[in-house]
């Protein structure tokens, strides 16, 4: 596709349910980021791939989160037992590469987790 | 650690109205600077970027220039339009990193 595309675009959810979020990027990037951005704040970093591998899983908040990136292209990230703490902006971006100081990210949409 | 501040919004001005929004920043190296909008309905997309002091970033009328010595990368335009309200991230990225450090946003509104 022409850009990073998420589904879904909202997601309602009941506290202690599974969750999964799917990450579509654009064709033949080979870093995908994983971001969550809460009511009224910047994004935070979760996850960064680069190709199939977890490069740096540092920003996950904890082990009920999950990502992964089977054939280097799509990327599901995953949360068991969701609770309310985690209604939140998910975000995906991929870029062309390592990032360097001219690479660009480029962002889908996001999906809106609400958890009740 | 690297972190970024912004001024608070929601900054209300009328159209025409030329525009500042403040964005400091601390960082251990020489990052990467950039300015981000967030249309409503739509996703984050990248406005401008600055990879170096001095650097001016520009793109449909914003500017904004990396300045080291006062660790800032305010942006500016001359001249608001109603289709200019939005929300403005500023964000940086250390050049031994890939991780972008944001902002909280700035909410923008201009009106008629």
């Amino acid at each position: 596709g022409a850009g990073v595309s998420q589904t879904p675009s909202n997601k309602v959810t009941e506290k202690g349910k599974y969750v999964e979020l799917r990450c579509d990027p654009i064709s033949g990037h080979t870093a995908l980021y994983w971001y969550r951005q809460s009511l009224g704040q910047g994004p935070e970093f979760l996850i960064y791939f680069q190709g199939t591998g977890a490069a740096d899983d540092s920003g996950l908040p904890n082990d009920r989160f999950f990502a992964v990136r089977p054939e280097g292209s799509v990327s599901t990230l995953k949360i068991q037992r969701t609770e309310r703490g985690d209604s939140a902006v998910y975000l995906c971006a991929s870029s062309l590469s390592v990032p360097v100081r001219n690479t660009e990210a480029f962002f889908g949409q996001g999906t809106r987790l609400t958890v009740v | 650690g690297n972190s970024v501040t912004q001024m608070e919004g929601p900054v209300t001005l009328s159209e025409e109205a030329f525009l500042t929004i403040n964005c400091t920043y601390t960082a251990t190296g020489y990052p990467s600077l950039f300015w981000y909008v967030q249309y409503p309905g739509e996703g984050l997309q990248l406005l401008l970027k600055a990879t170096k002091a001095d650097d001016k970033g520009s793109n449909k009328g914003f500017e904004a220039t990396y300045r080291k010595e006062t660790t800032s990368f305010h942006l500016e335009k001359g001249s608001v339009q109603v289709s200019d309200s939005a929300v403005y991230f500023c964000a940086l990225r250390e050049d031994s990193n890939y991780q972008l450090i944001w902002g909280a946003g700035t909410k923008l509104i201009i009106k008629p």
